[in-house]
């Protein structure tokens, strides 16, 4: 069982570089995420998606940007990163009111 | 300001102790999601609570979540290495899966 897997694991950018962090699940999960984790922030919800073709913001929406054009496919992109996304990004998927599932993470240094 | 607020922010105990995590909530849940997270890996979902005063177990662990729905406790029973990690709370505040996190609470069990 794959269940939720995030590509790239580390990435390192120069401000003002673009990158797209890649979700995909094999669980027919409805619902999809993306949080970022610092240090004593916990988890903070980036952008969802409750179906395929369509995104909702969280709280943290700003600087990125995702799209939903498959269902087991969420993809998160950073257009012009800054040193404030610096973070380590989670993908995580759900059935609908049931507990969440998590990728091992993706940590990305904008310099 | 954290809209869930876990307690303490880091706790250390000598193997065999037990411990309590508290997760709090200035509103009312549907539904309160416990994760364990080891560094640098992602986060496995220990339980789910869903209705006021209802109690889970699993092997030495327990979570409670209180009648009016708004506050949780997690409870390590004669604690060991393995428990080390991040504790986070998550709850869901609207019914439809897109889940808030507390902080984190760091433990460290020395053997």
């Amino acid at each position: 069982n794959a269940g939720v897997t995030q590509t790239p694991k580390f990435r390192v950018l120069k401000t003002g570089q673009s990158m797209t962090l890649l979700c995909a699940q094999d669980m027919n999960h409805e619902y999809m995420y993306w949080y970022r984790q610092d240090p004593g922030m916990g988890l903070r919800l980036i952008h969802y998606s409750v179906g395929e073709g369509t995104t909702a913001k969280g709280e943290v929406p700003d600087g990125y940007n995702v799209s939903r054009l498959k269902k087991q496919n969420f993809l998160l992109g950073l257009e012009s990163a800054a040193p404030s996304q610096t973070s380590v990004y989670f993908c995580a998927s759900s059935y609908v009111g049931e507990k969440l599932f998590f990728g091992s993470g993706t940590q990305l240094s904008v310099l | 300001s954290q809209e869930l607020e876990q307690s303490p922010q880091s706790l250390i105990v000598q193997e065999g102790k037990n411990l309590t995590i508290n997760c709090t909530s200035s509103k009312t849940l549907y539904g309160l999601y416990w994760y364990k997270q080891k560094y640098g890996e992602g986060l496995i979902f220990l339980m789910m609570l869903q209705k006021g005063g209802e109690e889970k177990s699993h092997e030495k662990i327990t979570a409670k979540l209180d009648e009016k729905k708004q506050q949780s406790s997690l409870h390590i029973t004669a604690s060991q290495p393995s428990h080390a990690g991040i504790y986070l709370c998550g709850a869901d505040k609207t019914s439809y899966g897109k889940l808030t996190f507390g902080q984190g609470t760091i433990l460290t069990v020395h053997p």
